[in-house]
C-alpha cells in the first residue's frame, strides 16, 4: 500500500540537542509537508517543500529546518530544542499545490524534550 | 487569530443515531474545506471534502453541509457506528493558497 511513513514513532532528546525526525512515502507526491501540532491544538503548518522548493511559513522559528534530498524522503532538523517544542510532528504529502487536492498523512512522531 | 475553530472539543452519540460535528471559519476567501478522521497513534485520514460552490456534498453516511453566509459548515454521519469514534478535524484553505488551516478536532464518542 502507497503510504506516509515517519520514523521514529516515539523520540526523546535533551534540551539543547538537535534531533532529526523523518518522514519516507511511497506516493510519488510532489509536496511534502510538516505539521506540529500541540495538545488539544490544531496541526500547525511548519514548512512544505513542492519538488525541492522549499518554503517556510513565516512564523516558524529558526530553530526548526527541513531537507528534501529526493522526492521520496523529508526531514526536519530541530537545531536547538527547547521545552516548548514538545509535540506531535505530523508528515504529510499531496499531489501537487497548485489546486486543491487532499493531504495524506503519516502517523507522526511524538517529541519529548527533557 | 483562530481562522478554523471546532467550539465543542467532544461530542457523545449514541450508536444509530446521527452526529453532528460543527466548523466555523472566519476568513470569507476560503473556498474548499476538508473534514479528517483521526483515530489514536494514526495520521488524519481524509474523509470528505467540500467547494463553495456547493452547499452539500455526501459520501455514504458522510455528508458535509456549508453554509457559506454563516461561514460555518458541518459533518453529518448517519447512522453512527462504533467505529467512528475518533477525533475530526475541518481544514479550510482559499484565498489564493492551496495551504490548509486547520481547526483544533472535535472528539466523537459512540456508545454501543
Amino acid at each position: 500500500d502507497a503510504m506516509v511513513i515517519q520514523n521514529p514513532r516515539y523520540q526523546v532528546t535533551q534540551f539543547g540537542k538537535p534531533v532529526t525526525l523523518s518522514c519516507s512515502q511511497t506516493l510519488n507526491h510532489n509536496v511534502m509537508y510538516w505539521y506540529q501540532q500541540k495538545s488539544s491544538q490544531a496541526p500547525k503548518l511548519l514548512f512544505h517543500y513542492y519538488d525541492k522548493d522549499f518554503n517556510n511559513e513565516a512564523d516558524t522559528p529558526d530553530n526548526f529546518q527541513s531537507r528534501r534530498p529526493n522526492t521520496s524522503f523529508c526531514f526536519l532538523d530541530i537545531r536547538s530544542p527547547g521545552l516548548g517544542d514538545a509535540a506531535m510532528y505530523l508528515c504529510a504529502t499531496s499531489r501537487d499545490i497548485r489546486e486543491y487536492n487532499e493531504q495524506f498523512f503519516g502517523p507522526g512522531t511524538r517529541l519529548t524534550v527533557l | 487569530d483562530q481562522q478554523v475553530k471546532q467550539n465543542s472539543p467532544s461530542l457523545s452519540v449514541q450508536e444509530g443515531r446521527i452526529s453532528i460535528l460543527n466548523c466555523d471559519y472566519t476568513n470569507s476567501m476560503f473556498d474548499y474545506f476538508l473534514w479528517y478522521k483521526k483515530y489514536p497513534a494514526e495520521g488524519p485520514t481524509f474523509l470528505i471534502s467540500i467547494s463553495s460552490i456547493k452547499d452539500k456534498n455526501e459520501d455514504g453516511r458522510f455528508t458535509v453541509f456549508l453554509n457559506k453566509s454563516a461561514k460555518h459548515l458541518s459533518l453529518h454521519i448517519v447512522p453512527s457506528q462504533p467505529g467512528d469514534s475518533a477525533v475530526y478535524f475541518c481544514a479550510a484553505s482559499g484565498g489564493g493558497t492551496y495551504k490548509y488551516i486547520f481547526g483544533t478536532g472535535t472528539r466523537l464518542k459512540v456508545l454501543a
